[in-house]
């Protein structure tokens, strides 16, 4: 079935970054936009950015500009979301989600498990 | 940007109806989608489009849209509704960037 597996939880200190990664299975990972999008404790749903799989190209909402960066290896089907210089208010559980499109319409319609980012601090 | 707002919170009884709602400038150009997150889960794609289900959502989830207002509507609420909801929709910067509604937490009494 069509799903995206995450990396596992990771605890961090602050400065330092992490990477996380996602996999893709079942369906052409290149035909599809991957998106990332964090949420902080108790908080709501925030938009990090994406990649597109097939050309490498990605978007990252301005606030996350300089310290993320998105990556792919179509060799394996997998995302991977790069945070860097990490502060105590990134302690978030970070998803990826891929992007379907149907009737001029776009959406996540799969989404990983999360990948819980906590400050070690 | 453009920002999405919803209501904190709502409640509705057991079998009865509740209807979700969101604003904001972006949907007079995009249909919202709505995600359904129950605690410690992923969120759930539960609408999307004009008002579109994925497979395996029960149709007493529906959408719709009004100039700059998306609806999400359960009818019939059943205890395993409760959760919170999000709406988005595509930014208005024309980048692909997207923008997530505040968040409504629905309670099932």
């Amino acid at each position: 079935q069509v799903q995206l597996v995450q990396s596992g939880a990771e605890v961090r200190k602050p400065g330092a970054s992490v990477k996380v990664s996602c996999k893709a299975s079942g369906y052409t990972f290149t035909d599809y936009y991957i998106h990332w999008v964090r949420q902080a404790p108790g908080q709501g749903l925030e938009w990090m950015g994406w990649i597109n799989p097939k050309s490498g190209d990605r978007n990252y909402v301005q606030k996350f500009q300089g310290w993320v960066t998105m990556t792919r290896d179509t060799s394996i089907s997998t995302a991977y979301m790069d945070l860097s210089r990490l502060r105590s208010d990134d302690t978030a559980v970070y998803y990826c989600a891929r992007e379907g499109c149907s009737g001029g319409s776009c959406f996540l319609d799969v989404w990983g498990q999360g990948t819980t980012v906590t400050d070690s601090s | 940007s453009s920002e999405l707002t919803q209501d904190p919170a709502v409640s509705v009884a057991l079998g009865q109806t509740v209807r979700i709602t969101c604003q904001g400038d972006s949907l007079r150009t995009y249909y919202a989608s709505w995600y359904q997150q129950r605690p410690g889960q992923a969120p759930l794609l539960v609408i999307y489009g004009k008002n579109n289900r994925p497979s395996g959502i029960p149709d007493r989830f529906s959408g719709s849209r009004s100039r700059n207002t998306a609806s999400l509507t359960i009818t019939g609420a059943q205890a395993e509704d409760e959760a919170d909801y999000y709406c988005t929709s595509r930014d208005t910067s024309g980048n692909r960037l997207y923008v997530f509604g505040t968040g409504t937490k629905v309670t099932v009494l």
